[in-house]
């Protein structure tokens, strides 16, 4: 049973230009998370999706960033012009349930994303 | 807006002695607590959990306790082992909310 996985690991953009992030959640997970992970900072949630559903963006910014998790397919993460200041590791998670607050998420390796 | 605080940023102890990571959290709305380890270049690993409705939960060498009345938790771990050296998060997560609020997060370093 393969883990959470997410490519590419490593993604440079020039200043302006897109990036895409994806996501593979682990076989059974239905409920996808988007993280941020700045230098020397916690984790910050980003958006929670379930299939062709987003239930939660609260943690996106407003402009350049959106999600999907398609019916069919990975989860996908989109900056759009990206800017020096999304040069940050992003993380997705998956859980099988998303029952009241006790469930368990398993995190994939992470993207980082250099703009340079 | 930081409802998760781990104040010490970095933690060094022995081999065979006891790691104590601490936790603070801030939102009453939180009933459940996880730590999570992450290795450099990859992703956090879930290691224990424990719901408001205990006070102790323990798996082999690691121990989570919650103190409610004083929003902290810590993890113990006992014997501390030089593989266990990596970033702890602390994370919780209320019913009524979407998201998981993580730490930010303490490096252990156990020096054989």
């Amino acid at each position: 049973n393969a883990g959470v996985m997410q490519n590419p690991r490593h993604l440079v953009r020039r200043r302006g230009q897109e990036a895409r992030l994806r996501c593979s959640p682990m076989k059974g997970h239905s409920h996808v998370y988007w993280y941020r992970q700045l230098p020397e900072e916690g984790l910050k949630f980003m958006v929670y999706l379930q299939k062709e559903n987003i239930i939660d963006e609260s943690g996106m910014p407003k402009e350049r960033f959106s999600a999907e998790f398609p019916k069919e397919g990975p989860s996908i993460l989109r900056i759009q012009q990206v800017v020096r200041g999304d040069s940050a590791a992003y993380f997705c998670a998956s859980s099988p349930t998303h029952i009241g607050s006790s469930y368990e998420q398993y995190f994939g390796p992470g993207t980082r994303l250099t703009v340079t | 807006d930081q409802q998760v605080k781990q104040n010490s940023p970095s933690l060094s102890v022995q081999e065979g002695r006891i790691s104590i990571l601490n936790c603070d959290y801030t939102n009453s709305m939180f009933d459940y607590f996880l730590w999570y380890k992450k290795y450099p270049a990859e992703g956090p690993t879930f290691l224990i959990s424990i719901s408001s409705i205990k006070d102790k939960n323990e798996d082999g060498r690691f121990t989570v306790f919650l103190n409610k009345s004083a929003k902290h938790l810590s993890l113990h771990i006992v014997p501390s082992q030089p593989g266990d050296s990596a970033v702890y998060f602390c994370a919780a997560s209320a019913a009524n909310n979407n998201d998981m609020r993580f730490g930010a997060g303490t490096r252990l370093t156990v020096k054989p």
